[in-house]
């Protein structure tokens, strides 16, 4: 595609339930990245694929959180049990190969855990 | 560790001032890239520029130009002549070996009409 994709850009969910947020990149990218933005934390990494492997999870915040990434391209957030203190926007982007390459951010989903 | 301090958390200029922001990093690594991104209200982060590790020399990029020193592990990066549409959060950020991304805190700036 044009730009990094993602889906839904909006989602409000009731605390303890499961959500799945979808992340499209540019089409041939090879890396792709999780961040979350939150008031008061920033841009925080949460996880990178390069392929379908992830070779850097060390910013999952728990086990309650879990990123897979299929046929090299789509990648789905999952967040389980979700709490209050989930709720951010949540970018993925996408580069050539690495962050030495240009990388494209998506507009993000906003998650509200209410 | 690795660490972006921004110390600047707001910046407010009028138009056509030049503009700097400020950005320090901590590595431990040897080779690792800098970068500064805009994140405009649309949400949207935008690439701005990049750096090298080995690189010495600054650059400048239409109005974008950054000054590196590794004596003082700092990456600053200017605007010049400021306009209204560069009213947005920049984020300075590092990337030690070349994967995972490490962002400052952003700087917000206004610039005023």
């Amino acid at each position: 595609g044009a730009g990094v994709s993602q889906s839904p850009s909006n989602k409000v969910t009731e605390k303890g339930k499961d959500v799945e947020l979808r992340c499209d990149p540019i089409s041939g990218h090879t890396a792709l990245y999780w961040y979350r933005q939150s008031l008061g934390q920033g841009l925080e990494f949460l996880i990178y694929f390069q392929g379908n492997s992830a070779p850097d999870k060390s910013g999952l915040p728990s086990d309650r959180f879990s990123a897979e990434r299929t046929g090299g391209s789509v990648s789905t957030l999952t967040i389980q049990r979700t709490q209050q203190e989930d709720s951010a926007v949540y970018l993925c982007a996408s580069s050539l190969v690495a962050p030495v390459n240009r990388t494209f951010f998506g507009q993000g989903t906003r998650l509200t855990v209410v | 560790a690795q660490k972006v301090t921004q110390a600047q958390t707001e910046i407010s200029v009028v138009e056509k001032e030049d503009v700097t922001l400020d950005c320090v990093y901590e590595t431990r690594d040897t080779t690792y890239y800098l970068f500064w991104y805009k994140q405009p209200p649309s949400g949207e982060l935008v690439f701005l520029i990049r750096r090298n590790s080995f690189d010495e020399q600054n650059e400048i990029s239409g109005r974008y130009s950054w000054n590196s020193q590794k004596s003082t592990s700092s990456f600053n990066f200017t605007i010049t002549a400021s306009q209204v549409v560069d009213s947005a959060v920049y984020f300075c950020a590092l990337s030690p070996g070349g994967f995972k991304t490490i962002f400052g805190a952003g700087t917000r700036l206004f610039v005023k009409a």
